[in-house]
């Protein structure tokens, strides 16, 4: 079964700082990783995918993720975080070789970026 | 092209009453999904429909709750006989269905239900 962890609940980072939110999966075959932000009463915009070739991933708002096979991780990172990036965070996984298997959201990460 | 359109935004019921919610997916879109997602907390499967049939609907509720992907018109997810707990953020995403860019899932704004 597919499993997607955000260990932090909340990650807290001044302005101008690199931010990172973690995010760790499970699937039994290969796997599509996903991220998706979320503002405040609104739908989740996507940010970035890894599907295949280059580890590390670059998406909007210059955001970026760098998958790791060994580690089984796929962090969201972005070298200097604005305050208007301070939303909710899903990462979000789906197995590429078990087409029949819908998408599985991790908890969210709420990140505050402080002025 | 429009995106993922989800109607009503808002919608109030009372305990025991029935609430519709709609989901347009975008032109070309044959898969929906639906998720719910209570305050504070992430999203939570519900089902996944292509047009007139149901892939896996394994995180509906066993009572009260259907979804539909009729060949015209929009996703409808019912729920019957309201109770509080239903009162949540319900989103409706679309996707290809097929070809390479099947896995890409794409986000209407929610209907947000608040049962009375």
């Amino acid at each position: 079964a597919q499993s997607v962890a955000q260990p932090e609940d909340q990650v807290n980072v001044a302005e101008g700082n690199p931010l990172t939110v973690k995010c760790t999966y499970s699937v039994s075959g290969n796997p599509y990783l996903f991220w998706y932000v979320q503002y405040p009463n609104r739908g989740l915009q996507f940010l970035l995918k890894y599907i295949t070739g280059d580890n590390l991933v670059k998406g909007s708002y210059g955001f970026e993720a760098e998958f790791n096979k060994s580690q089984t991780s796929f962090h969201l990172k972005k070298p200097s975080a604005l305050v208007s990036d301070s939303a909710l965070y899903f990462c979000a996984v789906r197995d590429k070789d078990n087409y029949g298997q819908n998408f599985v959201f991790g908890p969210g990460t709420r990140l505050s970026v402080l002025p | 092209n429009a995106g993922v359109m989800q109607n009503p935004r808002h919608l109030v019921r009372r305990r025991g009453q029935e609430a519709r919610l709609r989901c347009s997916p975008m032109k070309g879109h044959s898969h929906v999904y639906w998720y719910r997602q209570l305050p504070e907390e992430g999203l939570k499967f519900m089902v996944y429909l292509q047009k007139e049939n149901i892939i896996d609907e394994s995180g509906m509720p066993k009572e009260r709750f259907s979804a539909e992907f009729p060949k015209e018109g929009p996703s409808i997810l019912r729920i019957q006989q309201v109770v509080r707990g239903d009162s949540a953020a319900y989103f409706c995403a679309s996707s290809p269905g097929s070809g390479f860019r099947s896995y890409e899932q794409y986000f209407g704004p929610g209907t947000r239900l608040t049962v009375t």
